[in-house]
């Protein structure tokens, strides 16, 4: 199994600024995955985080927007930039086990006003 | 039409009571979860189906694949058990990460 851990919990922000969600894994993981929620609504896949590699993303979203690193097998960060109202949502971090089996990070709880 | 349907979308219960929370899918699958999430948001795997049956305590859960079906039941609920329920696929052909999730079924045991 793998522990996920994400910082910081929850959040309140302010329209145009930005935020760094960091993601941390008791274990090397090769694939990162970063999902969004939004309010009332199911996961959504925002990008999937390679170590070594750009982050590859889903149609709708863009690097500018959701930038994203994978500086080590253990650990990833997601920047929601030039924020919303629209991005208040919960942001998950999530990586795969063994075959087939997936889990999740605690989510990070954004409020932009 | 979503490719994941779950229902209800709500669903109040008396503690004691056995619970089933249905799933529907139309795209070929490798494998079905299960998971639950709590008011904070953080998400908890339940169960990975493939085929059959698999139980976990008071909690079961069932997938018929030639029917594109699965069912999650709880018996003898209690008002821990209260948080949403969620069905995820993984699409034959998708993207390697890509889970398809359902909306989600709100429970809510009442003592």
């Amino acid at each position: 199994s793998a522990v996920i851990s994400q910082k910081p919990s929850r959040d309140i922000c302010q329209r145009g600024t930005s935020l760094t969600i960091q993601c941390q894994v008791d274990s090397q993981v090769t694939m990162m995955f970063w999902y969004r929620q939004q309010p009332g609504q199911s996961l959504t896949l925002i990008a999937t985080a390679n170590q070594g590699s750009e982050a590859t993303y889903e149609s709708g979203f863009v690097i500018d927007k959701f930038p994203i690193s994978r500086p080590n097998l253990t650990f990833s960060t997601l920047t929601v930039s030039n924020m919303s109202p629209e991005d208040s949502s919960i942001y998950l971090c999530s990586v795969r086990g063994g075959w087939e089996t997936q889990y999740f990070g605690p989510g990070t709880r954004l409020l932009v006003l | 039409k979503n490719e994941v349907e779950q229902s209800p979308q709500n669903l109040t219960a008396q503690e004691g009571e056995f619970i089933t929370i249905n799933c529907s899918y139309s795209v070929g699958i490798s494998a079905l979860h299960w998971l639950q999430q709590h008011p904070g948001g953080g998400i908890v795997s339940l169960f990975m189906l493939s085929s059959g049956k698999k139980k976990h305590g008071r909690l079961i859960a069932t997938i018929n694949i030639q029917e594109k079906h699965s069912s999650l039941h709880i018996t003898a609920s209690h008002p821990r058990d209260s948080a949403v329920y969620i069905c995820a696929v993984r699409n034959y052909g998708g993207s390697q990460g890509n889970l398809i999730f359902g909306k989600g079924t709100k429970l809510s045991v009442k003592p």
